[in-house]
């Protein structure tokens, strides 16, 4: 199947400094990506769809100020937490569709490892 | 947005079979999927159901009812390693939305 990275995989910072993760689909081009943060031994949470060359989609109650991406690229995108606090310590997992051309593929989400982010 | 219901917790022992429901309520239907979670970890993709009916890989297999927003998991020959977080998630026209996961401890 295809792959799906993020960096980094786990990322300690101090309170009201900003992190950036990165998700790269490694195999294919993904013209949509998603985040979703998952709080312990909670469900996977979508905060926003990333459509390469446009402005992201927010999930309602997410702030587009405070999780800022950019998907620049057919195998890049990137979240950043801006003016981290200890109530955004989670696990962000971003996920990549793969889309189906005269080559193959499926619109089948594939799920980098996750970065656990640790605000202090 | 969907309603996603699973159970939150199922015991099982070695070698035995267990059964994970999932009922859903959505609009615009296309598709559900279960992924398999260990602690610590990203999910894993197990099984995916657009159709009606049972869909089976080896050891795991999913049966999807659409009339009755139902479907469920099935685990055969429990292993150790099976001990995780099963999530249902189903997909509508934009996005896939996750149930909160049963927790499937698998016992010596």
């Amino acid at each position: 199947g295809a792959v799906v990275s993020q960096h980094p995989s786990w990322v300690i910072c101090k309170s009201g400094t900003s992190v950036k993760i990165e998700c790269r689909s490694l195999d294919f081009q993904a013209t949509t990506m998603f985040w979703y943060r998952q709080f312990p031994k909670q469900s996977l949470m979508l905060m926003a769809t990333s459509n390469e060359g446009s402005k992201a989609t927010y999930e309602q109650g997410v702030e587009k100020d405070k999780f800022l991406i950019n998907h620049a690229s057919l195998t890049l995108s990137t979240l950043t937490v801006t003016s981290a606090h200890p109530e955004d310590s989670s696990f962000y997992i971003c996920s990549a569709r793969d889309p189906p051309t005269a080559s193959g593929g499926s619109y089948e989400q594939y799920f980098g490892p996750g970065t656990r982010l640790t605000v202090t | 947005g969907q309603n996603i219901d699973q159970p939150t917790e199922m015991t099982a022992t070695e070698g035995a079979i267990v059964q994970i429901n999932c009922t859903y309520q959505t609009s615009g239907f296309n598709g559900l999927f279960w992924y398999q979670q260990h602690a610590g970890e990203a999910p894993t993709f197990l099984s995916y159901n657009v159709l009606d009916g049972l869909e089976e890989k080896g050891r795991f297999s999913s049966f999807l009812s659409r009339s009755k927003g139902y479907s469920y998991l099935l685990l055969k020959e429990l292993q150790m390693k099976d001990s995780a977080s099963y999530l249902c998630a189903v997909r509508d026209r934009r996005e896939l939305s996750f149930g909160a996961g049963t927790t499937v401890t698998v016992r010596a």
